[in-house]
């Protein structure tokens, strides 16, 4: 158990430039998690991943940002022409499907810090 | 909707002394609890959690918190605070319902003074 790891770290951009922000779950489990954590805020619930189903989008994931799990494996979250107001803390997290279960422990990665310049 | 609020955006304690971090959520139906911990530049840890069962839930760290539906609270305590506990704590929440995302409460800064 490697635990869920993002790449990159940190990344700073301009306004108007496309990014995108790889998530790798710990291995085998099915649900993956984005978050946006802003400073001084808790994390607030992008998207979420069954496999490789997007079952939930939040309203905060306008049309300018994407997330894909192709293979059920990693995932990415892409932002086009990106705002000053997009600067936060990407955060991804993973959890097992295990049956009967409602509340799976998520697992949280380091996150990826955006700086929208 | 869920929504979960934390009171104090800072604490601060002397070590040795208890530690007390306010949670509270709004639903009519209880929903499941956790709390995590963020240290600078990391992501969150779980700390504890709870479903069903004992409302008493212990957790790692010597840390516990204490289900109360009357109060509609999940406060989060340990007896003697460490230097190490210095970090960010979030309360959160999973409603009962089909969603299965947390909501987050917008945490208490904790400061150990030594």
């Amino acid at each position: 158990d490697t635990g869920v790891s993002q790449d990159p770290r940190h990344k700073i951009t301009k306004r108007g430039q496309n990014v995108t922000f790889r998530c790798d779950p710990i291995s085998e489990h099915n649900r993956l998690y984005w978050y946006r954590q802003t400073l001084g805020q808790g994390p607030e619930f992008l998207t979420y991943f069954q496999n490789e189903a997007q079952l939930e989008k939040s309203r905060l994931l306008s049309d300018r940002f994407s997330a894909e799990r192709p293979k059920g494996s990693f995932s990415t979250l892409e932002i086009q022409r990106t705002e000053q107001g997009d600067s936060a803390m990407y955060l991804c997290a993973s959890s097992p499907l295990k049956r009967g279960v409602r509340a799976d422990t998520q697992y949280f990665g380091p996150g990826t810090r955006l700086t929208v310049l | 909707a869920q929504s979960v609020t934390q009171l104090g955006s800072h604490v601060s304690v002397s070590e040795g002394a208890l530690v007390l971090l306010r949670c509270n959520y709004s639903s009519s139906v209880p929903p499941y609890l956790f709390w995590y911990v963020q240290y600078p530049n990391q992501g969150l840890q779980l700390l504890l959690k709870y479903t069903t069962g004992a409302t008493l839930v212990k957790g790692i760290n010597g840390f516990e918190a204490e289900f109360k539906k009357s109060e509609t609270s999940f406060h989060l305590t340990k007896p003697s605070a460490h230097m190490s506990d210095a970090a960010e704590y979030f309360c959160a929440a999973i409603s009962s319902g089909s969603a299965r995302q947390l909501t987050f409460g917008s945490g208490t800064q904790l400061t150990v003074l030594p």
